[in-house]
């Protein structure tokens, strides 16, 4: 099963907002609604920001929202925030005998 | 609160095994869905396998079948990974995770433990 691709890195400004995506095929992202995403700072265990595609835990900043058009799948941020300058990854389900996989990861530097 | 404390990990040699622990805590362990993700040095999330609530469904990602193993105690509120035959590859931080939502997303997760394969 191969990784889901994001982009290395992606910046913006205090105040704008930027989104990062995922793109996987019809047999993972594009099959199930099982999408989320995950907030990494250095040193530290990843969170998760957004479950099911476009669902937010509780505590998670409605700054985040996440959202899914065929076999991709994206994590927009409003707002941008220092604190929000982290890693970030998707992770879908596939269906088949390993049935998860992680994208590659997401950079994300405020400018 | 809802706590995972993993531990077990090591320096180990080219072939040889470890056992990793997931202590859990703050939360009924027996029902939920566990998982073990693991991270090399400098790199992205790798999911490595998933337990159902019983024990009784279990997959593996590509790269660990038939090498690692999953297993849990719900007595002890306890999730394992059993590593054997471990390569230079296999060098990472393992965390261990809940899923919390179904499928849907794991909520919890623990600091992880670190395996370094070297010789």
């Amino acid at each position: 099963q191969s990784a889901l691709t994001q982009p290395a890195s992606v910046s913006g400004s205090p105040g704008q907002s930027i989104t990062i995506s995922c793109t996987g095929t019809s047999s993972d992202v594009g099959a199930y609604n099982y999408v989320s995403w995950y907030q990494q700072h250095p040193g530290k265990a990843p969170k998760l920001m957004i479950y099911n595609v476009s669902n937010r835990p509780s505590g998670v900043s409605n700054r985040f929202s996440g959202s899914k058009s065929g076999n991709t799948a994206s994590l927009t941020i409003s707002g941008l925030q220092a604190e929000d300058e982290a890693d970030y990854y998707c992770i879908s389900y596939t269906g088949s005998s390993s049935p998860w996989v992680f994208g590659g990861g997401t950079k994300l530097t405020v400018l | 609160e809802v706590q995972l404390v993993e531990s077990g990990g090591g320096l180990v040699q080219p072939g040889g095994s470890l056992r990793l622990s997931c202590a859990a805590s703050g939360f009924t362990f027996s029902t939920y869905w566990m998982h073990w993700v693991r991270q090399p040095p400098g790199k992205g999330l790798v999911w490595v396998s998933r337990i159902n609530s019983d024990g009784s469904t279990i997959n593996y990602a590509d790269s660990v079948r038939g090498r690692f193993t999953i297993s849990r105690d719900n007595a002890k509120n306890t999730l394992y990974l059993q590593v054997n035959s471990l390569r230079a590859e296999d060098t990472a931080v393992y965390h261990c995770a809940r899923d919390g939502y179904n499928w849907g997303g794991f909520d919890s997760w623990g600091q992880g433990t670190l395996v370094t394969v070297s010789s």
